[in-house]
């Protein structure tokens, strides 16, 4: 079986513009997660989904970040603008609850 | 709010034991265990889902202990191929996970 699949898995983008980050979670899996994960903060959770819809998003750090899950085999984390403290590694992860299985991430650098 | 994890950093050589300890100031119902080797994403070993529940993945066991709101990992005769950083993920009430700030560990030939 194919495990998370994210894209890009690189991006470096210039401060202000806008990045999407997409994410396609293991079928079957009901719970769909965001991580960023930087030296400073270690792993930290941004917003977790239930069946496509959010169920806790109070660790997205500013309105400058969102996420969609418009179906069951796709999710989107979206930064506009982007600024240099966002450069991190951004994972998903998707799960039944008894684990979650994390995808390759995506290194995201602002200039 | 973070899990406490012990020690920060251990070094082993090959054939050794480590313990690494994880605990939380909130109730727990489960625990998570993680290992994310450099460069990678991480995976998922267990989760312990009872109290004084104890489970085992190869050589790696861990344990949870819910009225002191612990858990450990134990990694017995330890292999090159566990190098990585381990983390403990404490399920409170919610259901999301808090993960622990890591153990490094290095195994030495």
């Amino acid at each position: 079986d194919a495990g998370v699949i994210q894209s890009p898995r690189h991006e470096v983008t210039e401060m202000g513009q806008e990045v999407t980050l997409r994410c396609k979670p293991i079928s079957g899996h009901d719970y769909l997660f965001w991580y960023r994960q930087t030296m400073m903060r270690g792993l930290e959770l941004l917003i977790y989904f239930n069946n496509n819809v959010p169920i806790d998003d109070s660790g997205m750090p500013e309105d400058r970040f969102s996420a969609k899950m418009p179906n069951a085999s796709f999710s989107t984390l979206k930064i506009q603008p982007s600024e240099p403290r966002d450069s991190a590694v951004y994972f998903c992860a998707s799960g039944r609850g008894r684990g979650q299985f994390f995808g390759p991430g995506t290194r995201l650098t602002v200039l | 709010q973070q899990p406490v994890q012990s020690p920060q950093a251990v070094i082993l050589r090959e054939g050794e034991d480590a313990v690494i300890n994880c605990s939380s100031s909130k109730a727990l119902y489960s625990v998570h265990w993680y290992r994310q080797k450099h460069g990678e994403a991480p995976v998922f070993l267990m989760i312990l889902l009872k109290g004084g529940e104890q489970k085992g993945h190869d050589k790696i066991s861990a344990s949870f202990n819910e009225k002191k709101q612990q858990s450990s990992l134990y990694l017995t005769a330890s292999q090159l191929s566990y190098s990585g950083t381990y983390f403990c993920g404490p399920h409170g009430s919610a259901r999301q996970l808090t993960f622990g700030s890591g153990t490094q560990l290095t195994v030495l030939p």
